[in-house]
């Protein structure tokens, strides 16, 4: 298995531009978690899915930032507009929602928003 | 889910045994211990993970105390490779992890 993919891996964009990143889990994993990573916060949880429904999106920071997943094999994380202050790594993760929490985690996306 | 403290940074010595220490004196009963690392510029990756008895498996070792207050990652033969940040996370197997800010452990040649 490749892992989880995530795409792409270096986004710059300027302030005010639609910003996509795009994630593959690994086959066979329900579910599926998007995390933001930033030297001052450290490694955050913005939501995640189990079976492509999103149970947890507490820690979304605003509308802004939106994430879906349309079927079990890929999934979107959205911002719009982009703001410098969402420059971060963002990361994608997958798991078996088994006995228990063994996630596998994607490179990473390193977004700047100038 | 338990909070977890855990030392900022240590250091080891290349090929000597790397001894994490974490505190998780609120853990509940049913609450998992898992261990993640994350190097450089790449995704954490699961290490290991327990809930009363010792556990190993071809990465490290894993023990956890008697009262459950405490555990100790333990990497056998510690390899330059090995250098990374080490999160301590107590959970339950149905929920969310919540990294903390983890030890940088650095293994020097």
């Amino acid at each position: 298995d490749a892992g989880v993919i995530q795409s792409p891996r270096h986004e710059v964009t300027e302030m005010g531009q639609e910003v996509t990143l795009r994630c593959k889990p690994i086959s066979g994993h329900n579910s599926l978690f998007w995390y933001r990573q930033t030297m001052m916060r450290g490694l955050e949880l913005l939501i995640y899915f189990n079976n492509n429904v999103p149970i947890d999106d507490s820690g979304m920071p605003e509308d802004r930032f939106s994430a879906k997943m349309p079927n079990a094999s890929f999934s979107t994380l959205k911002i719009q507009p982009s703001e410098p202050r969402d420059s971060a790594v963002y990361f994608c993760a997958s798991s078996f929602s088994g006995e228990y929490n063994e996630q596998f985690f994607g490179p990473g996306t390193r977004l700047t928003v100038l | 889910d338990a909070k977890t403290t855990q030392p900022p940074s240590m250091d080891c010595a290349e090929g000597r045994a790397a001894n994490l220490p974490c505190n998780h004196s609120t853990i509940s009963g049913n609450e998992y211990v898992y261990w993640y690392r994350q190097i450089h510029s790449q995704g954490p990756q699961y290490i290991i993970h327990g809930l009363k008895n010792n556990e190993t498996n071809e990465m490290a070792s894993l023990i956890i105390t008697e009262d459950r207050k405490s555990s100790t990652l333990i990497l056998p033969h510690a390899t330059l490779r090995d250098t990374a940040v080490y999160y301590c996370i107590v959970s339950l197997p149905e929920r969310q992890l919540t990294f903390g800010s983890g030890t940088q452990l650095t293994v020097l040649p």
